[in-house]
């Protein structure tokens, strides 16, 4: 059972555009989520993270939007650049310090010149 | 900021032996590590966490007994992939809670080749 959901493996999108990258989550215990940027043979980078008690967090061009009562949280990067292709994984965790992490199986973004 | 090293970060090593991947907190003390497996086009799927002077949990479907992991102190866990066989080549990956309460920092992954 996937408890937490990336339904597009890939996205692309136009340099300068907005890209959206949508994910889903079945246990409502979550209270923390968190997306992260990989690059190929590389550790994830962490990028943005938000807590239950909030609907939207920003951090530069990166924001990340909750919807609890629908289960959705959505990271938006806007403008996109070149620098911002790779994969990205959304990941949701429990509120204590050492609860596991579990990640979707993440969307790679392609920025097109 | 919390750095975790982890090494080697590629590794190929023969079908029956044993690797050993490392993972130090190196500004940071670490009482739990995570282990993470990638296969391509796949998840990160979690495998065990590993507590300091206590015994590694797994999550259901992970050998312990080919997946060792060893927690021996605040700063240091390893995972020993025994008798390795071509079906284990993979990515691994260790992550650590830090920066407070909601921070993780992952290593920079180990690419093991079983040939």
């Amino acid at each position: 059972d996937q408890q937490v959901k990336q339904n597009s493996p890939s996205l692309s999108v136009q340099e300068g555009r907005i890209s959206i990258l949508n994910c889903d989550y079945t246990n409502s215990m979550f209270d923390y989520f968190l997306w992260y940027k990989k690059y190929p043979a590389e550790g994830p980078t962490f990028l943005i993270s938000i807590s239950s008690i909030k609907d939207k967090n920003e951090d530069g061009r990166f924001t990340v939007f909750l919807n609890k009562s629908a289960k959705h949280l959505s990271l938006h990067i806007v403008p996109s650049q070149p620098g911002d292709s790779a994969v990205y994984f959304c990941a949701a965790s429990g509120r204590n310090r050492d609860d596991k992490i579990i990640f979707g199986k993440g969307t790679r973004l392609h920025i097109l010149p | 900021g919390a750095v975790v090293s982890q090494h080697p970060s590629w590794v190929i090593c023969k079908s029956g032996t044993s690797v050993k991947i490392e993972c130090r907190s190196l500004d940071f003390q670490a009482t739990t590590m995570f282990w993470y497996r990638q296969f391509p086009k796949q998840s990160l799927m979690l495998m065990a966490t590993s507590n300091e002077g206590s015994k590694a949990t797994y999550e259901q479907g992970v050998e312990k007994d080919k997946f060792l992991i060893n927690h021996a102190s605040l700063t240091l866990s390893t995972l020993t992939v025994t008798s390795a066989h071509p079906e284990d080549s993979s990515f691994y990956i260790c992550s650590a809670p830090s920066q407070g309460i909601y921070g993780y920092t992952f290593g920079s992954g180990t690419r093991l080749t079983v040939v």
